[in-house]
């Protein structure tokens, strides 16, 4: 069983658009992060989700809205997508307090 | 504020020679460290972590780091490479946001390693 998972695997749009991006864990951990991955490999935190408290938002446009249904769940909505927006998003879960994170394989999202 | 600096943006190995992959931190605090790699179009993998005791890590796929408060550093190695290792590679702390609610990484910008036949 994948231990994280996120669905689409690949996403393409036009501007404008709004889109959303889901991630399921199964692990039983508590916290739940979002991180946006650039053309240059470069990762970087966008969101932490803490037993369904927004803990961490890093400098993210307000265009970007996790929504967390349960513990297992973490998704991301994106409203009026921008040419920036194109990268590679992944989904993470942890025990929490600095523990290992497991990735999910990413959602390339592609704006034409 | 924490971060991680991979000096090496890319690495060439001879498949069967030795690597390391050099990382340095800041952080104001214990730190908690991690190697993660990343195949191509896969997500990131847990190679090994620091958290305290013994400075040598042992981790999977072969791969061990060395934590040298004194430098600040976090160097990850492998005694002899192979093929499959060609990957990107990720040198991250975690820490803890200010309120003590969360936590989260920062990552390194990576090192792409290549491996020559």
């Amino acid at each position: 069983d994948t231990a994280v998972s996120q669905t689409p695997k690949y996403l393409v749009t036009q501007m404008g658009n709004d889109k959303s991006i889901k991630c399921e864990q199964n692990l039983g951990h508590d916290t739940m992060y979002w991180y946006k991955q650039d053309s240059k490999k470069f990762l970087k935190i966008m969101f932490s989700y803490n037993n369904k408290e927004l803990i961490i938002n890093e400098t993210v446009p307000n265009r970007f809205s996790p929504k967390s249904p349960d513990k297992a769940h973490l998704n991301l909505h994106i409203n009026s997508l921008e040419l920036g927006d194109s990268a590679v998003y992944f989904c993470a879960s942890s025990p929490g307090g600095r523990q290992p994170q497991h990735f999910g394989d990413g959602t390339r999202l592609s704006i034409l | 504020a924490q971060s991680v600096t991979q000096p090496d943006i890319h690495i060439t190995v001879s498949e069967g020679a030795s690597l390391e992959l050099r990382c340095n931190y800041s952080y104001g605090a214990t730190p908690y460290l991690f190697w993660y790699v990343q195949s191509p179009g896969q997500g990131l993998q847990l190679l090994l972590k620091y958290f305290s005791g013994d400075t040598l890590v042992q981790g999977i796929k072969g791969f061990e780091a060395e934590f040298k408060r004194s430098q600040s550093s976090f160097n990850l190695r492998k005694p002899s490479v192979h093929w499959s290792d060609a990957a990107e590679y990720f040198c991250a702390v975690a820490y803890m946001y200010s309120g003590g609610g969360a936590d989260g990484l920062t990552f390194g910008k990576g090192t792409h390693l290549i491996i020559q036949p």
